[in-house]
């Protein structure tokens, strides 16, 4: 059964850093991989969904690698500004239960001005 | 383009009383459909998919059921609701890659 790891849970840092968000997960028969945002509240947005042929996306400030082999991604969030405060979710794609994600808990990001 | 929509927004309702949560997809034929529930403290837990009118898969075992009347509306009932029921319940549809989630209704059951 796949399980999907987020660490850290919570990361506070002051405006202008770079930051990375980790996400495992234990089955490497994966679809696809997507990460989205959630403000406190509302639904989620996607940001970046990497196939499993594929290495890395880049959305603007955002970059998503993935490491199939080892059930590895990462979110890498360059220039970190308050508006980027917010949840961020790893979720991944299996080829069952109507092709549906299994997400992990999150990590939920504070910028600091 | 695609916009899914779901209602309403915010529910109070006492222990034992029905439910009827609803999700419309626009823009798309044929989605799959999914209703996730996000408990406090706890992931997304997936709990139905359909991928088509009448076909529904349940996930997790509890009061909860799922209808598609439609090929673009899923709907989330129960008979009675639990204190556990409450959540935030999110609607869900996919294409070949991605997945797109509804705002969302926050349920308080009292």
């Amino acid at each position: 059964k796949q399980e999907v790891t987020q660490i850290p849970a919570a990361l506070s840092v002051p405006e202008g850093e770079n930051l990375v968000l980790n996400c495992s997960f234990t089955d490497s028969a994966i679809y696809n991989l997507q990460w989205f945002r959630q403000d406190p509240g509302k639904g989620l947005t996607s940001l970046l969904l990497i196939q499993s042929s594929q290495r890395e996306q880049t959305s603007g400030r955002l970059n998503a690698s993935l490491d199939k082999s080892s059930g590895r991604s990462t979110l890498y969030i360059a220039a970190s500004q308050p508006g980027d405060s917010a949840t961020y979710l790893c979720a991944v794609r299996g080829w069952g239960q109507g092709f549906s994600f299994i997400f992990g808990k999150g990590t939920r990001l504070l910028v600091k001005p | 383009s695609q916009t899914i929509h779901q209602w309403p927004a915010t529910l109070v309702q006492p222990v034992g009383s029905p439910l009827s949560l609803e999700c419309t997809v626009e823009g798309t034929s044929n989605p799959n459909l999914y209703w996730y529930r996000q408990a406090a403290g706890r992931g997304l837990q997936l709990l139905f998919y359909s991928v088509g009118i009448g076909q529904i898969s349940s996930e997790v075992p509890q009061n909860l059921s799922a209808s598609r009347p439609q090929d673009r509306q899923f709907i989330l009932s129960s008979k009675k609701l639990l204190l556990s029921d409450s959540g935030f319940y999110l609607c869900a549809w996919s294409g070949e890659n991605e997945q797109y989630f509804g705002p969302g209704t926050r349920l308080t059951v009292t």
